[in-house]
């Protein structure tokens, strides 16, 4: 149980393109998805927080119309980044709560899509 | 100031060898809970552990062991018998009863398990 799928996988772009990733909750509902990227050998850092049926909250520091997120069921949430550059280029990885199981906090990863922008 | 340290940037060891992975934590909360995941190559996070504040004893499973001490605020990760399948990426998290909805991640200290 508890299984978080992102997709594409991988994603290669050119430059000025958008790009829409999606992630879902398999197996439970999830009123909170989180988004993350990471850098080449670097840690993960958070970018927004995703909550069903509202705006998201974005951390200090990440474009709001650059990375725009939509979670409009329990069970999906999409990151689009509009007008890519290569600079955008990076490991992004989502992860959701199970609303059923709030004990532990734990939050449930998935696989993380790769995005090239040419 | 960060909030979760993992000193140990890269770390090689050899095969069957013991290698202990560092984590320190920095928080106020009386209450929150610590983490810690594996990150192969293929980049998907694999989750490992999860400790609570109130709960010390340490925990052993298979050949991975966790030792946290709060007197040090440090929750650190032992492997025994090291095998080629370790090698990976290492995170130590943090999750405050403040901002709950929110993991703190260390910088990740990458392991190499030479044959």
């Amino acid at each position: 149980g508890a299984v978080v799928s992102q997709h594409p996988s991988r994603v290669i772009c050119k430059s000025g393109t958008s790009v829409k990733i999606e992630c879902r909750s398999l197996d439970f509902q999830a009123t909170t998805m989180f988004w993350y990227r990471q850098f080449p050998k670097k840690s993960l850092m958070l970018m927004a927080t995703s909550n069903e049926g509202s705006k998201a909250t974005y951390e200090q520091g990440v474009e709001k119309d650059k990375f725009l997120i939509n979670h409009a069921s329990l069970t999906l949430s999409t990151l689009t980044v509009t007008s890519a550059h290569p600079e955008d280029s990076s490991f992004y990885i989502c992860s959701a709560r199970d609303y059923g199981r709030r004990v532990g906090n734990e939050q449930f990863f998935g696989p993380g899509t790769r995005l090239t922008v040419l | 100031a960060q909030k979760v340290t993992q000193a140990q940037t890269e770390i090689s060891v050899v095969e069957k060898e013991d290698v202990t992975l560092d984590c320190v934590y920095e928080t106020r909360d009386t209450t929150y809970y610590l983490f810690w995941y594996k990150q192969p190559p293929s980049g998907e996070l694999v989750f490992l552990i999860r400790r609570n504040s109130f709960d010390e004893q340490n925990e052993i499973s298979g050949r991975y062991s966790w030792n946290f001490q709060k007197s040090t605020s440090s929750f650190n990760f032992t492997i025994t018998a090291s095998q080629v399948v370790d090698s990976a990426v290492y995170f130590c998290a943090l999750s405050e009863s403040t901002s709950y909805d929110k993991v703190i991640f260390g910088p990740g200290t990458s392991l190499s398990v030479i044959p």
